[in-house]
């Protein structure tokens, strides 16, 4: 099985601030790499698909980076709404499996 | 609206059976593969089990073959997990999920909770 990793694991920021999460997966995944936004009580939402494409609806603040074993979650700037937990998920070969995911609170 | 709605979920014994279902509304259900996704209290999510379009292909998580089997009733839009000898760390909160062709998981349902105690 792929496994992945994400770090850190929970970070703290400020409405405004360039937050950057990182995820690695324990072998190449070309770019089945995706991103989802979960906050508690809710559904998960997808926000970036195949590393880089912004899923409909999803602001621009947010984008994808990366290939084969490392990828990267940026948000340009942090908004209220954005205080959640991220996690990756890669969908190269199943299982398809997530990273542990990082929770993202206000400082 | 597209839209997943789970049901199903209980408190159950271990050694038990469940039955999920999920209600597929507002997008053509037989044109997707459909996956099961969970939550253990506290942790992250764990993919459980996916079917292709029209029920031919099925794939598990080690930890659930041979216990767990997902179906799919096309003609009723709903999607299935059939869940035998339930243990402990089978309790989690249970998402019905769609899935894009590269297999992101675009449509979550709004999950139902099984809790397996005695």
């Amino acid at each position: 099985d792929i496994q992945m990793t994400q770090s850190p694991s929970s970070l703290s920021a400020s409405v405004g601030d360039r937050v950057t999460i990182t995820c690695r997966a324990s072998q190449s995944i070309s770019t089945y790499l995706n991103w989802y936004q979960h906050k508690p009580g809710k559904a998960p939402e997808l926000l970036i698909y195949v590393t880089s494409s912004l899923q409909s609806g999803v602001p621009s603040r947010f984008s994808g980076s990366g290939s084969g074993t490392d990828f990267t979650l940026t948000i340009s700037s942090l908004q209220p709404e954005d205080f959640a937990t991220y996690y990756c998920q890669q969908s190269y070969i199943a299982p398809l499996t997530f990273g542990p995911g990082t929770k993202v609170d206000i400082k | 609206e597209m839209q997943l709605v789970e049901s199903g979920g209980n408190l159950v014994q271990p050694g038990g059976s469940l039955r999920l279902s999920c209600a597929a509304s507002g997008f053509t259900f037989s044109s997707y593969w459909m996956h099961w996704v969970r939550q253990t209290p506290g942790k992250g999510l764990v993919w459980v089990s996916r079917i292709n379009t029209d029920g031919s292909v099925t794939t598990c998580a080690d930890s659930v073959k041979g216990r767990f089997t997902i179906s799919r009733d096309n003609s009723k839009n709903t999607l299935y997990l059939q869940m035998n000898s339930l243990r402990g760390e089978d309790a989690a909160v249970y998402y019905c999920v769609r899935s894009l062709t590269a297999r992101a998981f675009d449509i979550w349902g709004q999950g139902t909770m099984v809790t397996v105690s005695s």
